[in-house]
């Protein structure tokens, strides 16, 4: 199984800052990379599929990008809201196997 | 949008007890998968099915088994449930096609099962 990994763990940061999270893949047979926005009490989102090295998404205040020959991909969040306080977690399938994911990022985002 | 069902939200059960945790979806979606949560542990794959009457295991299927009777429903089953299998179970369907790995996931709210 291979290993997807997510940094930090967690993260406090303050209305209005910026902040990004990391995660880790193996850069080998890649196929895609997920990411997902998970509330509390509520069900996992997808926020971006990303296929091809160098591939950038935007949504809202929301993007991120992908380099798939270094096995990583970053998400950031331009000017936090409290509503951005969530779990965001990332998944990446290579080869035949399944889809794995992260343990993901916890955010809170205080007013 | 899709939407992803799962019939209880907070489930409790005995040791030894046989559990059902039912998911449906509306999009017409042939994959669908059963994930369970834990903390500090990334969501890990139980079983999936890509079509009727047909499912695979995934990365932790011991102690569990499926049903996919409908296109709609897929049924995770514990037969014997024991406390270790105390967990946030999620239930998810994607686009049809067996190689969508590029199509997202939809995911249902969870359901938080403990085991006594």
């Amino acid at each position: 199984i291979l290993n997807v990994e997510q940094s930090p763990q967690s993260l406090h940061v303050q209305e209005g800052d910026s902040t990004n999270f990391t995660c880790s893949f193996p850069s080998s047979n890649f196929y895609a990379l997920h990411w997902y926005r998970w509330e509390t009490a509520k069900s996992p989102e997808a926020l971006f599929v990303m296929t091809l090295n160098g591939d950038e998404k935007k949504k809202g205040r929301i993007s991120a990008t992908l380099n798939t020959k270094e096995g990583y991909s970053y998400l950031y969040i331009k000017g936090s809201q409290p509503e951005d306080s969530a779990t965001y977690l990332c998944a990446s399938r290579s080869g035949f196997q399944k889809l794995v994911f992260g343990t993901g990022t916890r955010l809170l985002v205080s007013p | 949008d899709v939407k992803v069902t799962q019939s209880s939200r907070y489930l409790v059960k005995r040791t030894g007890e046989k559990v059902f945790l039912e998911c449906v979806q509306d999009m017409d979606h042939e994959n669908m998968f059963w994930y369970r949560q834990d903390p500090g542990l990334g969501l890990r794959l139980i079983y999936f099915s890509y079509d009727v009457k047909m499912k695979e295991k995934g990365d932790i299927p011991e102690g569990y088994s499926v049903s996919r009777e409908k296109k709609e429903r897929f049924s995770l089953i514990l037969e014997s449930a024991s406390t270790n299998q105390t967990s946030m179970y999620l239930c998810a369907s994607s686009s049809p096609g067996q190689n969508s790995y590029n199509s997202p996931l939809h995911f249902g709210n969870g359901t938080r099962l403990t085991v006594t």
